[in-house]
């Protein structure tokens, strides 16, 4: 079974409203990270949490790991119609030999 | 400087022929991994290249699936006797060095469609 499951699996909101999404995994991590992917393409790299790590920022991005609940939040704060694409996050375990376990990803549409 | 590049980037051939799918990773990059997609779904592991060690072959789905890496950079993955349900966006991505601990750069992904 997957490592990381998002939810929820889509968003819909208005333009300058925040988006977030959440992340949970099962077993403990070294770190997680989040993606972008546009169009069913490559994905791009948007942060990585350290599992010592409670929160961090990146622009108008936030993001919390909360290792007790075995959770993660994505937060974009005042969404743009170019934040629409389907958003994963990525966790290193050594359960899964140390290689990324991807989840299914949340799409999330920013409605001009 | 150049990013991750795949090839075709488009591929449709017919139930049971051969492919191969490419992958040129970043330069000094020294693990590659290759993913599959199916439509609206998640990432899906294949295999995993780390420098000189054995390949991490867990997610291979079938015999039918192989990949090498050859000389430490260039990657294939071939899908042999290819079948409908092999249709996916294929991608490879590459980090600096191996294990979960790097940020992974993706390549545009092949788009196999068997008809």
């Amino acid at each position: 079974s997957q490592q990381g499951e998002e939810d929820p699996q889509a968003l819909s909101i208005q333009e300058g409203e925040n988006a977030t999404m959440n992340c949970s995994y099962k077993t403990s991590i070294n770190n997680l990270q989040w993606y972008r992917q546009n169009s069913g393409r490559g994905l791009v790299h948007l942060i990585l949490i350290r599992s010592n790590e409670r929160e961090k920022h990146s622009g108008r991005l936030r993001v919390t790991l909360d290792t007790s609940k075995k959770s993660s939040s994505l937060l974009i704060t005042a969404s743009r119609a170019a934040d629409t694409a389907s958003y994963f996050c990525a966790t290193d375990a050594k359960a899964a030999g140390n290689k990324l376990t991807f989840g299914g990803g949340t799409r999330v549409l920013v409605k001009p | 400087g150049a990013g991750v590049s795949q090839s075709p980037s488009n591929k449709v051939t017919e139930k049971g022929k051969d492919v191969e799918l490419r992958c040129d990773p970043i330069s000094g990059h020294t693990a590659l991994y290759w993913y599959r997609q199916s439509l609206g779904q998640g990432l899906e592991f294949l295999i995993y290249f780390q420098g000189n060690s054995a390949p991490d072959k867990s997610g291979l789905p079938s015999d039918r699936f192989s990949a090498e890496r050859t000389g430490g950079s260039v990657s294939t993955l071939t899908i042999q006797r290819t079948q409908q349900e092999d249709s996916a966006v294929y991608l490879c991505a590459s980090t600096l060095r191996g294990g979960g601990d790097y940020e992974q750069y993706f390549g545009p992904g092949t788009r196999l469609t068997v008809t």
